[in-house]
């Protein structure tokens, strides 16, 4: 199975500030990531795929960059809505695993 | 609009079984591939199965090959976790979620609301 790895675990940010997660495949994965933000008590929601497509309603605050092994969100004015948990997930061979999270929460 | 609804968690004794239900609404069903995906209390998103539009491609996270069975009915617009042999640590939140296939994967696009599985004496 391919590992995922998220870093950091955590993170304190602030209103308006860049934020960068970065999440790092045990082999190569071409450009099959995804990734996913989570609030506590619901279900995960897809912001970006295929390293950098925006899905559709997305804000643009968000993208997503980076091919093979080494990935990264980026968000680049935090808003209030943005804490949350956030995951990766490589599509390029089953399981389709995730990487273990990153929770973003406010200074 | 997409719907999916999950259904069929509560508490079982180890070693018991549970079929949990995904049924969709808002789009046509049988054109999509779809996926079980859990959360045990406070952890991560653990991938646990996927099935083909036609159900002809079936996977698992090896782990659970043997214990679980995924399966759909497109005439219902339902999708099927058999769940056996259940553990302690199967504990989790199940969530349905609809596959987009593409040439950079798949991802997953739309979630069911999660139904809770509690293995416990």
């Amino acid at each position: 199975d391919i590992q995922m790895t998220q870093s950091p675990s955590s993170l304190s940010a602030s209103i308006g500030d860049r934020v960068t997660i970065t999440c790092r495949a045990s082999q190569t994965i071409s450009n099959c990531l995804n990734w996913y933000q989570q609030k506590p008590g619901k279900a995960p929601k897809i912001l970006i795929y295929g390293a950098s497509s925006l899905q559709t309603g997305v804000p643009s605050r968000f993208s997503g960059s980076g091919s093979g092994t080494d990935f990264t969100l980026t968000i680049s004015s935090l808003q209030p809505e943005d804490f949350a948990t956030y995951y990766c997930q490589q599509s390029y061979s089953t399981p389709n695993t995730f990487g273990q999270g990153t929770k973003l929460q406010i200074k | 609009e997409v719907h999916l609804v999950e259904s069929g968690g509560g508490l079982v004794k180890p070693g018991g079984s549970l079929r949990l239900s995904c049924a969709a609404s808002g789009f046509t069903f049988d054109t999509f591939g779809m996926n079980w995906v859990r959360q045990a209390p406070g952890k991560g998103l653990e991938w646990v199965s996927s099935i083909s539009s036609s159900s002809r491609y079936i996977y698992y996270t090896d782990s659970l090959k043997g214990r679980f069975t995924i399966s759909r009915d497109n005439a219902k617009n339902t999708l099927y976790l058999q769940m056996n042999s259940l553990r302690a640590e199967d504990t989790a939140v199940y969530f349905c979620a609809r596959i987009v296939s593409g040439a950079w994967g798949e991802f997953l696009d739309s979630w069911g609301q999660g139904t809770l599985v509690t293995v416990s004496s």
